[in-house]
């Protein structure tokens, strides 16, 4: 167990709807990012949330969205799904910001990911 | 932005031989290289990284070059076992930049 929560751990859905994956980091870490993995494909960054706030973005589709709330938790929203967004959707979250000894290294800990299948 | 690219896509080695991995990078101003080792159906799990100020660094069986000037770094896997199959990943980043991974390099180490 990496300490970052991920559920649900698997979703089967249709095309156009709506789903929400949800991520809970290791306790004290204050920033979480969301990567997308297809089918063969590499690791692919959509969004990056920090204390609450939004810090970079990536390759994120408008359709799709992402908060972190007051308990440093964050979800993932995907909307108006199409087949091509069936891929495992990772959380990552890192403790770069509370301890010095990393020296700055952006050290990820990966969830387990959410399966999602669209059908 | 930072574009990472890893070679080769897809590497076979019998039992016991070494695997060598090598990725480049594009922004100069990386500083933090990482490999991630992913199994199937399960996460992706650091490895091993190293610092823009350090030019190799081991750990057992692996280790981990990196040459700045050429931008580029590798992983080598030294007498491997079957364990050792899965995908690995590459990235980079800048301070506290997220991570660009390459596409990955899936490794079959055959008994």
């Amino acid at each position: 167990d990496s300490g970052v929560t991920q559920t649900p751990k698997h979703l089967i859905t249709a095309t156009g709807q709506r789903v929400t994956l949800r991520c809970s980091p290791r306790s004290g870490d204050l920033s979480v990012y969301w990567y997308q993995q297809s089918l063969d494909q590499g690791l692919q960054f959509l969004i990056q949330y920090y204390n609450g706030e939004e810090r970079a973005k990536g390759n994120i589709l408008e359709r799709f969205s992402a908060q972190q709330f007051p308990d440093l938790h964050s979800e993932l929203n995907l909307s108006s799904l199409e087949l091509g967004d069936s891929a495992l959707y990772f959380c990552a979250s890192t403790n770069r910001d509370r301890v010095m000894g990393n020296s700055g290294a952006n050290v990820l800990t990966f969830g387990a990911g959410s399966r999602l299948t669209v059908l | 932005g930072e574009n990472v690219e890893q070679h080769p896509s897809t590497l076979s080695v019998q039992e016991g031989d070494s695997a060598v991995i090598k990725c480049t990078y594009s922004d100069s101003a990386s500083n933090y290289f990482p490999w991630y080792k992913q199994e199937l159906g399960k996460r992706p799990q650091l490895i091993i990284d190293i610092r823009s100020n350090v030019g190799e660094k081991k750990d057992q069986r692996i280790a981990v070059t990196l040459n700045k000037t050429a931008k580029h770094f590798s992983l080598h896997i030294t007498e491997t076992q079957p364990e050792d199959s899965a995908v690995y990943f590459c990235a980079a980043s800048l301070g506290n930049t997220p991570l660009v991974f390459g596409k990955g390099t899936r490794l079959s180490v055959i008994a």
